[in-house]
């Protein structure tokens, strides 16, 4: 059973860096097919998709936000680091991190997988307001 | 990456069954039998109930059920039951290591 938990500030001033962890646990971050990803939620709004990180430290970003966003891995904690800089009132959120399966089918040699998030932390609000 | 277009409410009768569409364009959706479905009650987190277009995660009701067809897929659920009133999110791989959700649909059961 592989969980995961958010944490980071709760409120943050325009133009601040945001930076939030995921604690995950039962499952190393450095098992081959473990990747995780965030992603938010505004209020009342969808959830956007924003960056992942795998067991390779391989690092993908949303378009609209790659040049904000830093996706990272500190595996003595396993833990995956997200920031955000240059925080804004529309950035006001609930964060989510959620892994991402990777296997290998048949046990191929290839990776695969269906980019869905099975486990989800239960996310973390944060507010930027001045 | 544009967000997949879904519509903003449907609503159905307990027992009866709805569809709700998801569609995408020819580099997500129309590229890729990667989509997923998550169903996310008020307040609570989202939850997985279709992944790869059709498939089940186990222990969510075959009441729900997923497909594909170009750039567009479908939810479908059936036997629509109280519990179901919630919002329902699809999202597809869109290449190159990134994901796109839709906008989201609410869903009343009257």
């Amino acid at each position: 059973q592989v969980t995961l938990r958010e944490s980071g500030p709760a409120l943050l001033r325009p133009t601040q860096t945001l930076t939030l962890t995921c604690s995950v646990s039962g499952l190393s971050l450095n098992t081959p097919g473990m990747c995780v990803g965030w992603i938010r939620q505004a209020p009342g709004k969808a959830l956007e998709w924003l960056a992942l990180i795998d067991w390779d430290d391989d690092e993908f970003y949303s378009t609209s936000l790659r040049t904000r966003l830093t996706i990272s891995r500190d595996t003595s904690k396993n833990q995956v680091v997200l920031t955000l800089a240059n925080m804004d009132p529309v950035d006001t959120a609930i964060y989510y991190c959620a892994r991402i399966p990777w296997e290998q089918p048949g046990g191929a040699a290839a990776w695969y997988s269906g980019y869905y998030f099975d486990y989800w932390g239960l996310g973390t609000l944060v507010t930027v307001s001045s | 990456q544009s967000a997949l277009t879904q519509p903003a409410s449907v609503s159905g009768s307990p027992g009866q069954s709805i569809t709700i569409s998801c569609t995408g364009t020819s580099s997500d959706v129309g590229s890729y039998n990667l989509v997923s479905w998550y169903q996310q009650h008020p307040g609570k987190v989202p939850k997985l109930i279709i992944y790869e277009a059709n498939k089940r995660p186990s222990g969510v009701s075959d009441r729900f059920s997923g497909s594909k067809s170009g750039n567009a897929a479908s939810l479908t659920i059936s036997g629509l039951q109280s519990e179901d009133e919630a919002t329902y999110y699809c999202s597809s791989y869109a290449g190159g290591q990134t994901l796109v959700f839709g906008g989201g649909t609410q869903l009343t059961v009257l």
